[in-house]
Protein backbone atom coordinates (compact mmCIF):
# COMPACT_ATOMS: atom_id res chain seq x y z
CA UNK A 1 0.00 0.00 0.00
CA UNK A 2 1.28 3.39 -0.44
CA UNK A 3 2.58 5.72 1.66
CA UNK A 4 0.33 8.66 2.64
CA UNK A 5 0.83 12.87 3.92
CA UNK A 6 -1.74 14.80 4.84
CA UNK A 7 -2.03 17.61 7.66
CA UNK A 8 -2.03 16.46 11.25
CA UNK A 9 -4.76 18.89 11.94
CA UNK A 10 -6.98 21.79 10.41
CA UNK A 11 -9.30 24.50 11.76
CA UNK A 12 -12.72 25.74 10.41
CA UNK A 13 -16.42 27.56 10.31
CA UNK A 14 -19.40 26.33 10.13
CA UNK A 15 -20.64 27.20 6.13
CA UNK A 16 -17.17 26.97 4.78
CA UNK A 17 -15.75 24.44 2.58
CA UNK A 18 -12.88 22.53 3.54
CA UNK A 19 -10.35 21.29 1.38
CA UNK A 20 -8.22 18.15 2.86
CA UNK A 21 -5.14 17.23 0.66
CA UNK A 22 -3.58 13.99 0.62
CA UNK A 23 -0.21 13.39 -0.80
CA UNK A 24 0.79 9.69 -2.45
CA UNK A 25 3.81 9.85 -4.77
CA UNK A 26 4.27 6.63 -4.21
CA UNK A 27 0.78 5.35 -5.88
CA UNK A 28 0.33 2.53 -8.13
CA UNK A 29 -1.62 2.04 -11.30
CA UNK A 30 -4.21 -0.54 -9.44
CA UNK A 31 -4.66 1.69 -6.25
CA UNK A 32 -7.96 3.23 -5.10
CA UNK A 33 -8.11 6.45 -2.82
CA UNK A 34 -10.03 5.87 -0.27
CA UNK A 35 -11.46 8.55 2.50
CA UNK A 36 -12.98 7.74 5.98
CA UNK A 37 -14.22 9.47 9.00
CA UNK A 38 -13.91 8.79 12.19
CA UNK A 39 -15.69 10.35 15.52
CA UNK A 40 -14.56 10.15 18.80
CA UNK A 41 -14.93 6.72 20.43
CA UNK A 42 -16.28 5.59 16.98
CA UNK A 43 -14.87 3.21 14.62
CA UNK A 44 -14.00 4.67 11.24
CA UNK A 45 -16.56 5.29 8.17
CA UNK A 46 -16.23 4.75 4.37
CA UNK A 47 -16.82 8.07 3.32
CA UNK A 48 -15.89 8.03 -0.44
CA UNK A 49 -13.85 6.01 -2.78
CA UNK A 50 -12.10 7.02 -5.96
CA UNK A 51 -9.80 6.60 -9.17
CA UNK A 52 -9.56 9.80 -10.96
CA UNK A 53 -11.12 12.65 -11.88
CA UNK A 54 -13.83 13.58 -9.58
CA UNK A 55 -16.75 11.63 -7.42
CA UNK A 56 -18.79 12.96 -5.62
CA UNK A 57 -21.86 11.82 -3.15
CA UNK A 58 -24.37 12.69 -0.85
CA UNK A 59 -20.96 13.32 1.77
CA UNK A 60 -18.09 14.79 0.04
CA UNK A 61 -16.72 15.45 -3.05
CA UNK A 62 -13.07 13.77 -4.28
CA UNK A 63 -10.78 15.49 -6.52
CA UNK A 64 -7.63 13.06 -8.34
CA UNK A 65 -5.69 14.90 -10.98
CA UNK A 66 -4.17 13.13 -13.76
CA UNK A 67 -1.19 12.22 -12.16
CA UNK A 68 -2.87 10.72 -9.25
CA UNK A 69 0.01 12.04 -6.60
CA UNK A 70 -2.50 13.62 -4.52
CA UNK A 71 -6.21 14.21 -4.16
CA UNK A 72 -8.22 16.20 -2.13
CA UNK A 73 -11.07 16.10 -0.31
CA UNK A 74 -14.12 18.61 -0.03
CA UNK A 75 -16.67 18.96 2.58
CA UNK A 76 -19.18 21.86 1.34
CA UNK A 77 -20.47 24.00 4.16
CA UNK A 78 -19.18 21.93 7.12
CA UNK A 79 -21.49 21.97 10.43
CA UNK A 80 -20.25 21.10 13.72
CA UNK A 81 -21.05 17.56 13.46
CA UNK A 82 -18.37 17.59 10.67
CA UNK A 83 -15.30 17.62 13.13
CA UNK A 84 -13.73 14.38 13.01
CA UNK A 85 -10.47 12.58 12.12
CA UNK A 86 -9.66 12.35 8.14
CA UNK A 87 -8.10 9.45 7.11
CA UNK A 88 -6.64 9.29 3.39
CA UNK A 89 -5.49 5.70 2.45
CA UNK A 90 -4.36 4.98 -1.29
CA UNK A 91 -4.33 1.08 -2.08
CA UNK A 92 -6.40 -1.97 -3.84
CA UNK A 93 -6.93 -4.40 -1.09
CA UNK A 94 -9.68 -6.24 -2.48
CA UNK A 95 -7.89 -9.22 -3.40
CA UNK A 96 -5.23 -9.12 -1.07
CA UNK A 97 -7.29 -10.24 2.34
CA UNK A 98 -8.82 -6.63 2.67
CA UNK A 99 -5.88 -5.28 4.50
CA UNK A 100 -6.13 -1.39 5.27
CA UNK A 101 -3.58 0.33 6.42
CA UNK A 102 -4.52 3.16 8.27
CA UNK A 103 -1.91 7.05 8.98
CA UNK A 104 -2.28 9.46 11.45
CA UNK A 105 -5.35 11.32 9.50
CA UNK A 106 -6.20 14.91 9.22
CA UNK A 107 -8.08 16.38 12.76
CA UNK A 108 -10.60 18.64 11.47
CA UNK A 109 -11.91 20.98 13.95
CA UNK A 110 -15.05 22.93 12.99
CA UNK A 111 -16.08 26.28 14.72
CA UNK A 112 -19.09 27.85 15.29
CA UNK B 1 -29.21 -5.50 6.34
CA UNK B 2 -25.67 -6.14 7.76
CA UNK B 3 -24.84 -5.22 11.23
CA UNK B 4 -21.42 -5.62 13.47
CA UNK B 5 -21.29 -6.22 17.20
CA UNK B 6 -18.94 -5.93 19.99
CA UNK B 7 -18.93 -6.39 23.47
CA UNK B 8 -18.37 -5.26 25.86
CA UNK B 9 -18.42 -1.95 25.45
CA UNK B 10 -15.78 -1.33 28.13
CA UNK B 11 -13.45 -3.36 29.88
CA UNK B 12 -11.03 -2.74 33.05
CA UNK B 13 -8.99 -5.23 33.73
CA UNK B 14 -5.80 -6.13 35.95
CA UNK B 15 -2.77 -6.81 34.64
CA UNK B 16 -2.06 -10.49 33.87
CA UNK B 17 -5.36 -11.20 33.71
CA UNK B 18 -6.98 -12.76 30.27
CA UNK B 19 -8.88 -11.26 28.14
CA UNK B 20 -11.79 -12.47 25.55
CA UNK B 21 -13.29 -9.39 23.10
CA UNK B 22 -16.01 -10.61 20.48
CA UNK B 23 -17.68 -9.49 17.03
CA UNK B 24 -20.08 -11.00 15.17
CA UNK B 25 -21.46 -9.89 12.46
CA UNK B 26 -25.34 -10.43 10.97
CA UNK B 27 -26.78 -10.12 7.22
CA UNK B 28 -23.77 -11.36 5.33
CA UNK B 29 -21.92 -15.01 5.09
CA UNK B 30 -18.33 -15.75 5.05
CA UNK B 31 -17.12 -12.42 5.23
CA UNK B 32 -13.31 -10.83 5.73
CA UNK B 33 -13.11 -9.95 9.41
CA UNK B 34 -10.56 -8.04 10.95
CA UNK B 35 -9.56 -6.49 14.28
CA UNK B 36 -8.03 -3.18 14.66
CA UNK B 37 -6.25 -1.43 18.04
CA UNK B 38 -6.58 1.92 18.16
CA UNK B 39 -4.12 3.31 21.21
CA UNK B 40 -3.83 7.42 22.20
CA UNK B 41 -7.22 8.47 19.86
CA UNK B 42 -5.36 7.73 16.61
CA UNK B 43 -3.85 5.55 13.93
CA UNK B 44 -5.23 2.57 13.85
CA UNK B 45 -3.25 -1.00 13.62
CA UNK B 46 -4.52 -3.78 11.97
CA UNK B 47 -3.82 -6.79 14.32
CA UNK B 48 -5.34 -9.40 13.28
CA UNK B 49 -7.79 -10.58 9.76
CA UNK B 50 -9.76 -13.83 8.76
CA UNK B 51 -10.92 -14.72 5.22
CA UNK B 52 -12.80 -17.88 6.89
CA UNK B 53 -13.62 -19.84 9.45
CA UNK B 54 -10.58 -21.09 11.48
CA UNK B 55 -8.21 -18.88 8.93
CA UNK B 56 -6.12 -16.26 11.09
CA UNK B 57 -3.39 -13.65 9.89
CA UNK B 58 -1.74 -12.45 12.27
CA UNK B 59 -0.09 -8.36 11.24
CA UNK B 60 1.77 -7.37 14.63
CA UNK B 61 3.23 -10.35 16.85
CA UNK B 62 2.28 -9.88 20.36
CA UNK B 63 0.88 -11.42 23.52
CA UNK B 64 -2.78 -11.33 21.58
CA UNK B 65 -4.50 -14.01 19.81
CA UNK B 66 -7.43 -14.53 17.43
CA UNK B 67 -10.11 -16.94 16.91
CA UNK B 68 -13.09 -17.37 14.24
CA UNK B 69 -14.98 -20.59 15.18
CA UNK B 70 -18.07 -19.71 13.46
CA UNK B 71 -18.44 -17.79 9.95
CA UNK B 72 -19.46 -14.67 11.79
CA UNK B 73 -18.40 -14.69 14.65
CA UNK B 74 -14.53 -13.24 15.66
CA UNK B 75 -12.91 -13.60 19.13
CA UNK B 76 -10.23 -11.61 19.83
CA UNK B 77 -8.07 -13.19 23.40
CA UNK B 78 -5.12 -12.91 25.38
CA UNK B 79 -3.96 -15.35 28.44
CA UNK B 80 -2.09 -12.55 30.02
CA UNK B 81 -2.60 -8.50 29.40
CA UNK B 82 0.11 -6.21 29.21
CA UNK B 83 -0.26 -2.71 30.56
CA UNK B 84 0.49 -1.32 26.44
CA UNK B 85 -2.73 -3.94 25.41
CA UNK B 86 -4.86 -0.52 26.37
CA UNK B 87 -6.97 0.92 23.47
CA UNK B 88 -9.90 1.21 21.68
CA UNK B 89 -10.28 -2.54 19.62
CA UNK B 90 -12.34 -2.42 16.94
CA UNK B 91 -13.50 -4.78 14.48
CA UNK B 92 -14.71 -4.68 10.84
CA UNK B 93 -15.75 -6.71 8.01
CA UNK B 94 -14.74 -5.83 4.40
CA UNK B 95 -17.66 -4.51 2.22
CA UNK B 96 -18.13 -4.92 -1.81
CA UNK B 97 -16.02 -1.75 -2.55
CA UNK B 98 -12.25 -1.89 -3.15
CA UNK B 99 -11.22 -0.73 0.40
CA UNK B 100 -14.57 -0.53 1.80
CA UNK B 101 -14.59 -1.67 5.13
CA UNK B 102 -17.34 -1.44 8.25
CA UNK B 103 -16.11 -1.01 11.68
CA UNK B 104 -17.99 -2.15 14.76
CA UNK B 105 -18.41 0.55 18.04
CA UNK B 106 -15.56 -0.80 19.08
CA UNK B 107 -14.88 -1.67 22.68
CA UNK B 108 -12.67 0.12 25.03
CA UNK B 109 -9.82 -1.32 26.71
CA UNK B 110 -8.00 -0.12 30.34
CA UNK B 111 -4.96 -2.18 31.63
CA UNK B 112 -4.65 -0.90 35.33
Amino acid sequence: LAKTTQPISMDSYEGQEVNITCSHNNIATNDYITWYQQFPSQGPRFIIQGYKTKVTNEVASLFIPADRKSSTLSLPRVSLSDTAVYYCLVGMIYNQGGKLIFGQGTELSVKP
Amino acid sequence: SQTIHQWPATLVQPVGSPLSLECTVEGTSNPNLYWYRQAAGRGLQLLFYSVGIGQISSEVPQNLSASRPQDRQFILSSKKLLLSDSGFYLCAWRGTQYNEQFFGPGTRLTVL
